[in-house]
């Protein structure tokens, strides 16, 4: 088992929709966590960063973190179809793990 | 600088030869990180500095991959004798800490042929 499991969809949704991405991780240790956004042939870029369980929100981003379950959400609002893309969650103490990505295509 | 700049971008090696990447961090960032991305893969982590010393190099896959930041700042990764699987995007991360938020360059896109 790895130890960041990510669906790698591909997904993909209307213009507007409510998109609702996930990861879950296995080590106990892990004590913070991001999302990244990765087009294709770039570098990925942050998004979010977490450090405790709870929400965090970044205008239309809102990032969830339970520790109990060991559970990552990252939840887009109005998506665009710029939001297309691969997103990448990541959870570490400092060097991260991350997940295979979720491909996202949100369609006009 | 800015961002975390790569270089370079692409680099095509014959198997066998000894390739280096360069990265160049945030200005003031202490830590800085490797990983390496195959296609339709996350990043896979093969070292952490945090200033001029490996911190961890518990993700290098074997010893023909090598790195060094000697003023703690600029690191270079070095590849010995390549092989056509070490084909993948070579990503670096700067952070201000070591348990931060890592920034990442555009990636080094090396092929072995």
């Amino acid at each position: 088992q790895k130890e960041v499991e990510q669906d790698p969809g591909p997904l993909s949704v209307p213009e507007g929709a409510i998109v609702s991405l996930n990861c879950t991780y296995s080590n106990s240790a892990f004590q913070y966590f991001m999302w990244y956004r990765q087009y294709s042939r770039k570098g990925p870029e942050l998004l979010m960063y977490t450090y405790s369980s709870g929400n965090k929100e970044d205008g239309r981003f809102t990032a969830q973190v339970d520790k109990s379950s060991k559970y990552i959400s990252l939840f887009i609002r109005d998506s665009q179809p710029s939001d297309s893309a691969t997103y990448l969650c990541g959870a570490g103490s400092y060097q991260l793990t991350f997940g295979k990505g979720t491909k996202l295509s949100v369609i006009p | 600088g800015a961002g975390v700049s790569q270089t370079p971008s692409n680099k095509v090696t014959e198997k066998g030869k000894y390739v280096e990447l360069r990265c160049d961090p945030i200005s003031g960032h202490t830590a800085l990180y490797w990983y390496r991305q195959s296609l339709g893969q996350g990043p896979e982590f093969l070292i952490y500095f945090q200033g001029t010393g490996a911190a961890d190099d518990s993700g290098l896959p074997n010893d023909r991959f090598f790195a060094v930041r000697p003023e703690g700042s600029v690191s270079t990764l070095k590849i010995q004798r390549t092989e056509r699987g070490d084909s993948a995007v070579y990503l670096c991360a700067s952070s201000l800490l070591g348990n931060t938020e890592a920034f990442f360059g555009q990636g080094t896109r090396l092929t072995v042929v």
